[in-house]
């Protein structure tokens, strides 16, 4: 099955920073979503982005599909930013409708 | 919307016993997915449904789970018997198009 790793699996900053995750995956994919898993442990959608660019507020995500990679950007970062950030896929096919979940990327962002 | 709702929010019980997940999805929302979250596994996606319909059930561990989806509304996760290694949070989540949304999850311990 695809191959789902993010980077890095730890962040810790000070508030008022910026940052920038990485999801890489192994094969073509025509789902990605990132997700924001909250200390009380609720997974909150962030993007739902196969491709391209997007932008919320302080956050925005680039899919690169034809390179296999996906970046979400954090820009002056805030204690509820704190908590796990999920890049997940999915590919089609057989897989049509399952979203493959990587390991995430663990933020704590201090004041 | 009152989002993706699950019950019981927290269930705590000894081996050997029967549990059942309660999940109801967002109106209208024609797809369904449970999920389990561990520390040492990550996320994973043990089923999913589709118009009421089981359409891939590999993720299930083992034959003492199982997962019955009566009408569009409602959606149960069934262990029997239960193991302490069945501890985990369980998420059921529903899809609209591509964007898969997520419910506060159960967390389960097994004694």
């Amino acid at each position: 099955g695809i191959q789902v790793e993010q980077s890095p699996p730890d962040l810790i900053l000070q508030e008022g920073a910026n940052s920038t995750l990485r999801c890489n995956f192994s094969d073509s994919v025509n789902n990605l979503q990132w997700f924001h898993q909250n200390p009380w442990g609720q997974l909150i959608n962030l993007f739902y982005i196969p491709s391209g660019t997007k932008q919320n507020g302080r956050l925005s995500a680039t899919t690169v599909a034809t390179e296999r990679y996906s970046l979400l950007y954090i820009s002056s970062s805030q204690t509820t930013d704190s908590g796990v950030y999920f890049c997940a896929v999915e590919t089609g096919g057989t897989s049509y409708g399952k979203l493959t979940f990587g390991q995430g990327t663990i933020l704590t962002v201090h004041p | 919307d009152a989002g993706v709702i699950q019950s019981p929010r927290h269930e705590v019980t000894e081996m050997g016993q029967e549990v059942t997940l309660r999940c109801k999805p967002i109106s209208g929302h024609n797809s369904l997915f449970w999920y389990r979250q561990t520390m040492m596994r990550g996320l994973e996606l043990l089923i999913y449904f589709n118009n009421n319909v089981p359409i891939d059930d590999s993720g299930m561990p083992e034959d003492r789970f199982s997962a019955k989806m009566p009408n569009a509304s409602f959606s149960t996760l069934k262990i029997q018997p239960s193991e302490p290694r069945d501890s985990a949070v369980y998420f059921c989540a529903s899809k609209s198009g591509q964007t898969q949304y997520f419910g506060p999850g159960t967390r389960l311990l097994v004694l």
